[in-house]
């Protein structure tokens, strides 16, 4: 099973500011590798798909980077709304698939 | 577009079995290939396991393995998770997610608690 290693747990960021998420796979999973974004009582929302494709209608201050073991989700300008829980998932090699333990973005 | 609606929240007895729906509109459902998921109240996401409704063909992960069961009716382009023996620790919010290799979209969730 490949461990996805989210960081940090949690990040604070002021509006306006960007943020910088990390995801680390413990085996290689190309760019097979997507980002969610979770807001308190909703689903989870597809933001990054091949790494570094936007979803539609994910605005483009959303990018993903990365390939293999390393991955990046950049958020520039945080807006109120970006204020989540984001997690990275794997789908290189299953079952099963594997998330991120995620990573809180809050308001500093 | 899309869209996974799922069946209401339940309450279980430990022991006991809980079966939560998925339907799929808006989309040619047979092509699609349904995932479950769930979040411990608090936690992070828990992949359960998946079928292609096209083949009829399932994989769980390995806990659930002997007591997870996934089926489609394909009737009402409807997909069913249904987990038995259910402890205290199954309370969660269950996902359903089409798998277009990522998962999108997702359902609502529905809230299984087991409690006695």
């Amino acid at each position: 099973e490949i461990v996805m290693t989210q960081s940090p747990a949690t990040l604070s960021v002021s509006p306006g500011e960007g943020a910088t998420l990390f995801c680390r796979a413990s085996q290689s999973v190309s760019t097979n590798l997507a980002w969610y974004q979770q807001k308190p009582g909703q689903a989870p929302r597809l933001l990054i798909y091949g790494a570094s494709t936007r979803a539609t209608g994910i605005p483009a201050r959303f990018s993903g980077s990365g390939s293999g073991t390393e991955f990046i989700l950049t958020i520039s300008s945080l807006q109120s709304e970006d204020f989540s829980v984001y997690y990275c998932q794997q789908y290189n090699n299953w079952p099963p698939w594997t998330f991120g333990q995620g990573t809180k973005v809050e308001i500093k | 577009q899309v869209q996974l609606v799922q069946s209401g929240a339940e309450v279980k007895k430990p022991g006991s079995s809980v079966k939560v729906s998925c339907k799929a509109s808006g989309g040619t459902f047979t092509k699609y290939t349904i995932n479950w998921v769930r979040q411990a109240p608090g936690q992070g996401l828990e992949w359960l396991g998946r079928i292609n409704p096209t083949f009829g063909r399932t994989k769980y992960a390995q806990k659930f393995q002997d007591r997870l069961t996934i089926f489609v009716d394909d009737s009402t382009n409807t997909t069913y998770m249904e987990l038995s023996s259910l402890k205290s620790d199954d309370t969660a919010i269950y996902y359903c997610a089409r798998e277009v290799f990522w998962l999108d979209p997702w359902g609502q969730g529905t809230v299984v608690t087991v409690s006695s």
